[in-house]
């Protein structure tokens, strides 16, 4: 089945630390992959909309020259948190699609835990 | 606009009795639902979805949701619980077409007792 790669799995840096987070899918191109933020016990929020060769649509409130996103392959995409500050721990997912129909389901990565002291 | 909504926001069950997690969508045209699992500290897995080819959907680890189109639900259920099944469930509905985000329900936390 389908698989998407997320990694690193668990991060932890100090204030003002620029972190990356690599989102691959390791069966399947993705033409679109999309980045979720989920705070504690809370649901997932879509953060933005990541296409391949273009540049990534955010969502209301998600700050794009802090959250920078790069698409650069049809299985690859980033997420660099830059100069992260505590408020910015979270767990971050990624997943990927295919494209097609509407009930083509989404693969989710395993998360990154992102902790800054 | 899409949206569901989780009537639940925690759920607890003995093991081996009946779980029931509901879910109601809003949407302005006929939706692409499905149910995903999350296990604390991991990503989410997906347990089935509904294609609009059969409205009772038969998913993994025994779970099953029926679409009721009339009451705009889309509940969850297994017949027997199991402690493995504890974990936070998704309710979710999507765009038409493959490249639209998921919109996410606000979760089911599921506990089991022993």
């Amino acid at each position: 089945g389908a698989v998407v790669s997320q990694h690193p799995s668990r991060v932890i840096c100090k204030s003002g630390t620029s972190v990356k987070i690599e989102c691959r899918s390791l069966d399947f191109q993705a033409t679109t992959m999309f980045w979720y933020r989920q705070f504690p016990k809370k649901s997932l929020m879509l953060m933005a909309t990541s296409n391949e060769g273009s540049k990534a649509t955010y969502e209301q409130g998600v700050e794009k020259d802090k959250f920078l996103i790069n698409h650069a392959s049809l299985t690859l995409s980033t997420l660099t948190v830059t100069s992260a500050h505590p408020e910015d721990s979270s767990f971050y997912i990624c997943s990927a699609s295919q494209g097609g129909n509407s009930n083509q389901p989404q693969h989710f990565g395993d998360g990154t835990r992102l902790s800054i002291l | 606009a899409q949206s569901v909504t989780q009537l639940d926001s925690h759920v607890s069950v003995s093991e081996g009795t009946p779980v029931l997690l509901r879910c109601n969508y809003s949407s302005s045209y006929s939706p692409s639902l499905f149910w995903y699992v999350q296990h604390p500290n991991k990503g989410l897995q997906l347990l089935l979805k509904y294609t609009s080819a059969a409205t009772l959907v038969k998913g993994i680890n025994g779970f099953e949701a029926e679409f009721k189109k009339s009451e705009t639900s889309f509940h969850l259920t297994k017949p027997s619980a199991h402690m493995s099944d504890a974990a936070e469930y998704f309710c979710v509905v999507r765009g038409n077409s493959g490249n639209t985000p998921l919109v996410f329900g606000k979760g089911t936390r599921l506990s089991v007792i022993a």
